[in-house]
């Protein structure tokens, strides 16, 4: 277990809906990650908070957007969700933004079928 | 980042060492390895990352060559659970930790 929880852990839904998923960093961490992994697209990164400020970003879609709340927990918002949007999506989490040498931790993920 | 390139898949017998390589030879002066590894879906979880220095842990060994172009994940004792898809990951020492993952190892331990 790697103190890293995301809610929920199976999501369906259908094409052109909306969804939220959530993501409690481990106890002190301040950094929260999130990943998208597809069948084709591997492990990808897509965005990073840190103390709730936006602080890299990656391979995000415009109609997906993410923040950071005041407790430190994280939500990922997709909308207008196509068939191509289901994937694995994983949270983690570290103790800073950057640095040399700091591991991350990652949730068990929140599986999202789009039919 | 710099890029890497890991062999697609590997065996091992049970109770033997695996030793995954990577190349990593565009590497620069201060990005780290590091590895993590993923069993079938589940979170990746961290194993070790070096700099320089070989590095031990209680799961793994890293060995990183002189010129830090390649390195070598060891797991001493492999077992039917280490059976998973190895990242070698490359990154800097800079403003965020994000992980830019290649396609990984596949790593079957067989009994």
């Amino acid at each position: 277990d790697s103190g890293v929880t995301q809610t929920p852990k199976h999501l369906i839904t259908a094409t052109g809906q909306r969804v939220t998923l959530r993501c409690s960093p481990r106890s002190g961490d301040l950094s929260v990650y999130w990943y998208q992994q597809s069948l084709d697209q591997g492990l990808q990164f897509l965005i990073q908070y840190y103390n709730g400020e936006e602080r890299a970003k990656g391979n995000i879609l415009e109609r997906f957007s993410a923040q950071q709340f005041p407790d430190l927990h994280s939500e990922l918002n997709l909308s207008s969700l196509e068939l191509g949007d289901s994937a694995l999506y994983f949270c983690a989490s570290s103790a800073l933004a950057g640095g040399a040498s700091y591991e991350q931790y990652f949730g068990p993920g929140t599986r999202l079928t789009v039919t | 980042d710099a890029k890497t390139t890991q062999p697609t898949s590997m065996d091992c017998a049970e109770g033997r060492a695996a030793n995954l390589p990577c190349n990593h030879s565009t590497i620069s002066g201060n990005e780290y390895v590091y590895w993590y590894r993923q069993i079938h879906s589940q979170g990746p979880q961290y194993i070790i990352h070096g700099l320089k220095n070989n590095e031990t842990n209680e799961m793994a060994s890293l060995i990183i060559t002189e010129d830090r172009k390649s390195s070598t994940l060891i797991l001493p004792h492999a077992t039917l659970r280490d059976t998973a898809v190895y990242y070698c990951i490359v990154r800097p020492g800079g403003a965020t930790n994000k992980l830019i993952f290649g396609t990984g190892t596949l790593l079957a331990v067989q009994p």
